[in-house]
């Protein structure tokens, strides 16, 4: 079946201007977690949900991100006023139920560039 | 913050040398896993250890969970070319109010030259 698919693969964007990354997750999965991942490191945790409902939203930057979920499937992050250090890989994944032993099944990333 | 510290940060040796990659946390973990990454793609989970001292093995591959689970081990014998890539080693601490929410350690950086 499908994995879990993100758009754009890559996008490229001026100082200021506002991005949002979509995650489809895997038909039927409860949880949808977003990271944000630099070059040769491990992924950093941003949000997390379980259906529409944001769980843990404690590792997002600051104000300038958010996320929704509105019907339980798929996931928009949505950065304002966009900044060179918002540059990086942001991943997205999902999970069956979101239980602790669960698998977390990752997308491909969109690769953000901020000029 | 749950931190994981992995070590070494990079890896290089040569095709059927034995390498370990560690894990390690002040934390206790209800459940560790690892993950490999190929260049351009997403992690993939290799394993899950939840118990205390649990060993578990997967063809070459050897993972292990620490008797207070703050801490895990990798460890591959002779390892072959199709084993580059990034490994990482990722905590849950469930119980609190984000259950599922991993902790990711940086990675080790390993390469095999034929």
């Amino acid at each position: 079946g499908a994995g879990v698919s993100q758009s754009p693969r890559y996008k490229v964007t001026k100082r200021g201007q506002d991005v949002a990354l979509r995650c489809d997750p895997i038909s039927g999965h409860v949880s949808l977690y977003w990271y944000r991942q630099a070059l040769g490191q491990g992924p950093e945790f941003l949000t997390y949900f379980n259906y529409e409902a944001q769980q843990d939203k404690s590792g997002l930057p600051n104000d300038r991100f958010s996320a929704e979920r509105p019907e339980g499937s798929i996931s928009t992050l949505t950065i304002q006023r966009t900044e060179q250090r918002d540059s990086a890989m942001y991943r997205c994944a999902s999970s069956l139920t979101g239980q602790s032993t669960d698998t977390q099944y990752f997308g491909p990333g969109t690769r953000l560039t901020v000029l | 913050t749950q931190l994981l510290e992995q070590s070494p940060q990079f890896l290089s040796i040569q095709e059927g040398e034995n390498l370990t990659v560690y894990c390690n946390s002040s934390s206790v973990f209800s459940s560790l896993q690892w993950y490999r990454q190929e260049p351009g793609e997403g992690p993939v989970l290799l394993v899950t250890v939840v118990t205390g001292g649990e060993v578990k093995k997967l063809k070459r591959l050897t993972f292990q969970f620490g008797d207070a689970r703050k801490d895990s081990s990798l460890h591959i014998t002779a390892a072959q070319p199709g084993d580059t890539g990034l490994y990482l080693c990722a905590g849950d601490h469930a119980g609190g109010t984000s259950y599922g929410k991993l902790t990711f350690g940086q990675g080790t950086i390993l390469t095999v030259h034929p």
